[in-house]
């Protein structure tokens, strides 16, 4: 079973400061997924990626497969980013099964 | 704008009860899962669909039960409720060939 870390377990920043966080997993993958989780619960897909990056806005993120590493990077946060961020992975070509981390609350102040 | 939708949002009831939460999906997704996610933590499969009457259990032992009667909804039942069914349940469904995708925004059930 694949294990998913992510770091930090919660970050504060200032708006407008870029932010990084980090997702390591145990075993190979068929692809990593980034979400985000608001206060109310509700879940959006952010990024699905297998290799390489992926940007969307204020949003990259990156993976390195060989290392068994991604990092999600918000440039120029914004308190609406505010939100707690899961990496979770997949395993296994079609896999249905996703691995989640526990996630990362990010608090951004103006 | 979500595609999938979740009833109710928040369910406060007490012991015994038989209670019915609610997931339904316009994509025409044939894969249906449900997630429970206690505060803080990680998001855990206990039920998941690849069709019309098709289920199975996922990970995570629950008591609850499901159907899959129609392709767009995919209720979870509890037939008598207890407070350590207290959590967030989370409903997702997908396209053939990928993970979870979509997200409903969960229902907050309370077990008194």
């Amino acid at each position: 079973k694949n294990e998913v870390e992510q770091s930090p377990q919660n970050l504060t920043a200032q708006e407008g400061e870029f932010i990084t966080i980090n997702c390591s997993y145990s075993v190979g993958i068929s692809a990593l997924h980034w979400l985000q989780q608001h206060p109310g619960g509700g879940i959006v897909s952010l990024f699905m990626l297998s290799s390489g990056k992926k940007k969307h806005g204020r949003l990259i993120a990156t993976i390195n497969i060989q290392e068994k590493h991604s990092s999600l990077h918000i440039t120029a946060s914004h308190p609406r980013d505010s939100a707690v961020y899961i990496c979770a992975v997949a395993s296994g070509a079609g896999s249905y099964q996703l691995t989640f981390g526990k996630g990362t609350k990010l608090s951004v102040i103006p | 704008e979500a595609d999938i939708y979740q009833t109710p949002r928040y369910l406060v009831i007490g012991t015994g009860k038989k209670i019915t939460l609610e997931c339904s999906q316009t994509m025409g997704h044939d894969k249906m899962y449900w997630y429970q996610q206690d505060p803080g933590m990680e998001l855990h499969l206990i039920h998941y669909s690849y069709g019309v009457n098709s289920t199975e259990k996922g990970d995570l032992s629950s008591e609850s039960t499901v159907s899959r009667i129609r392709t767009e909804h995919f209720p979870l039942t509890l037939e008598s409720a207890r407070p350590s069914h207290t959590s967030q349940y989370l409903c997702a469904s997908s396209e053939a060939g990928f993970p979870p995708q979509h997200f409903g925004d969960g229902t907050r059930l309370s077990i008194l």
